[in-house]
């Protein structure tokens, strides 16, 4: 298995309050992703890095920021967490690779609810 | 734009029956297709990738799947269904270029019965 450690596993907060949510790998991959996952949307991809200090939107990136700051660690942060932001977070890492033949593997991910 | 359809998002089979989970895909680039399987409140894993070499691909657990460019499609099978493959299955395609990024379907809850 792909080495990625997601934290935390759980999460409860309340509505407003920041949240930040880590993803760590030891595969020294160059990209990681984030995404959400709710019921009748499949995954939606949030932000993704290509390498430090490298980020760029996915599809739903409202209300989200991110920071890599080292090839290992990949964070997300809701800077006021709001109702709609409950779900689950997985983090996904891949190789470099060619026209997109690489797969994605992902972290076990962070359930999150916000009250 | 790439895009990946899943027909059913619940099918059901008995334990050694046939499973057949269906995938249909967009792309404007010769496409880089996965299926990936998710267990109970466990992360997404990898089950087999289509690169451009063989059209049949074998993966893991038993799996198969056969890229068809005529029909688009990338179905998953499996001859013999058993009580551990119930989970839900996600077709993936790539967006192309060098970030890796996925467009995923919407996933299909294979339920089995004994």
């Amino acid at each position: 298995d792909a080495g990625i450690t997601q934290s935390p596993r759980h999460k409860v907060t309340e509505t407003g309050t920041p949240v930040t949510l880590r993803c760590h790998q030891t595969e020294n991959h160059r990209y990681m992703y984030w995404y959400r996952q709710d019921p009748g949307h499949g995954l939606r991809l949030i932000h993704y890095s290509y390498g430090v200090k490298d980020t760029d939107k996915g599809e739903v990136s409202d209300g989200y920021s991110v920071s890599r700051s080292k090839t290992e660690d990949f964070l997300l942060t809701l800077e006021s967490a709001t109702s709609s932001q409950t779900s689950v977070y997985f983090c996904a890492i891949s190789a470099s690779g060619t026209g997109g033949n690489q797969p994605q593997h992902f972290g076990d991910g962070t359930r999150l609810s916000i009250l | 734009a790439q895009s990946v359809t899943q027909l059913g998002s619940h099918v059901s089979v008995s334990e050694g029956a046939l499973v057949l989970l269906r995938c249909n895909y967009s792309s404007s680039v010769p496409p880089y297709l996965f299926w990936y399987v998710q267990y109970p409140n466990q992360g997404l894993q990898l089950l087999l990738k289509y690169t451009s070499a063989a059209t049949l691909v074998k993966g893991i657990n038993g799996f198969e799947a056969e890229f068809k460019k005529s029909e688009t499609s990338f179905h998953l099978t499996k001859p013999s269904a058993h009580m551990s493959d119930a989970a839900e299955y996600f077709c993936a395609v790539s967006e192309g270029g060098a970030t890796n990024k996925l467009i995923f379907g919407t996933g299909t809850l294979l339920a089995v019965q004994p």
